[in-house]
């Protein structure tokens, strides 16, 4: 069975570009969120989506976007990216009813 | 107030040893209560869950709650070298009817052979 699946794993990005990061969860697995962990503010929640809709978000600016498709892949959008955007950006997944997370790898982002 | 917390260590313990790390959380409505582990440069993975108070034994981990004192621990018997990483705290409650994990900071600890 296929873990969760995070896209691209690395990246480097200058100021003011956007950026999109991709999560292919596990089959069967329709919720889908997206935490940043940095180093000093550890895993932060950016938002989850369950069934095409976004059904939570975190405290994120609105350059923080997400979506998810009909076959539960979910990419994440950050526009006019700023150097403190830089973190590792991880993707979890769950099954319906069930209450634990899986990780993805992570997309390691740098912003220059 | 963080709505979870843990001191970010490092927490250091000798290989054999048992180690203690701890948890509280600010709301007493959260409902499930998790330890995940990070290693350097991996994702989280999960190794204990725990949702009614007591203590609850895997192996090695043993994970304890404390919802009047909203405190979770998770002690680690015969500590090993590979035990070093970094262990977050998860909590999980009803938000706007939908539910949402929290994590804690993470505690780093090492073991030292």
């Amino acid at each position: 069975k296929a873990g969760v699946t995070q896209t691209p794993r690395y990246l480097i990005k200058t100021r003011g570009q956007q950026v999109t990061l991709s999560c292919s969860p596990i089959s069967g697995h329709r919720s889908v969120s997206w935490y940043q962990q940095t180093p000093g503010q550890g895993l932060q929640f950016l938002f989850e989506y369950f069934s095409e809709t976004q059904r939570n978000k975190g405290n994120f600016p609105g350059r923080f976007s997400g979506r998810q498709f009909s076959n539960s892949r979910s990419e994440m959008n950050v526009s006019t990216l700023e150097l403190g955007d830089s973190a590792l950006y991880l993707c979890a997944t769950k099954a319906a009813g069930a209450n634990v997370l899986t990780f993805g790898a992570g997309s390691r982002l740098t912003v220059l | 107030q963080k709505e979870v917390e843990q001191n970010s260590g490092p927490l250091s313990v000798p290989e054999g040893a048992i180690a203690s790390l701890n948890c509280t959380y600010s709301d007493r409505v959260s409902q499930s209560f998790f330890w995940y582990r990070q290693y350097s440069g991996k994702s989280p993975e999960l190794i204990m869950s725990i949702y009614s108070n007591g203590d609850k034994e895997d192996g090695r981990f043993t994970a304890q709650l404390n919802k009047a004192s909203q405190y979770v621990s998770l002690l680690i018997r015969d500590s090993q070298p590979s035990d070093s990483a970094t262990y977050l705290c998860a909590v999980l409650k009803n938000s706007g009817g939908y539910q949402k994990v929290t994590f804690g900071t993470g505690t780093k600890l090492q073991v030292i052979p």
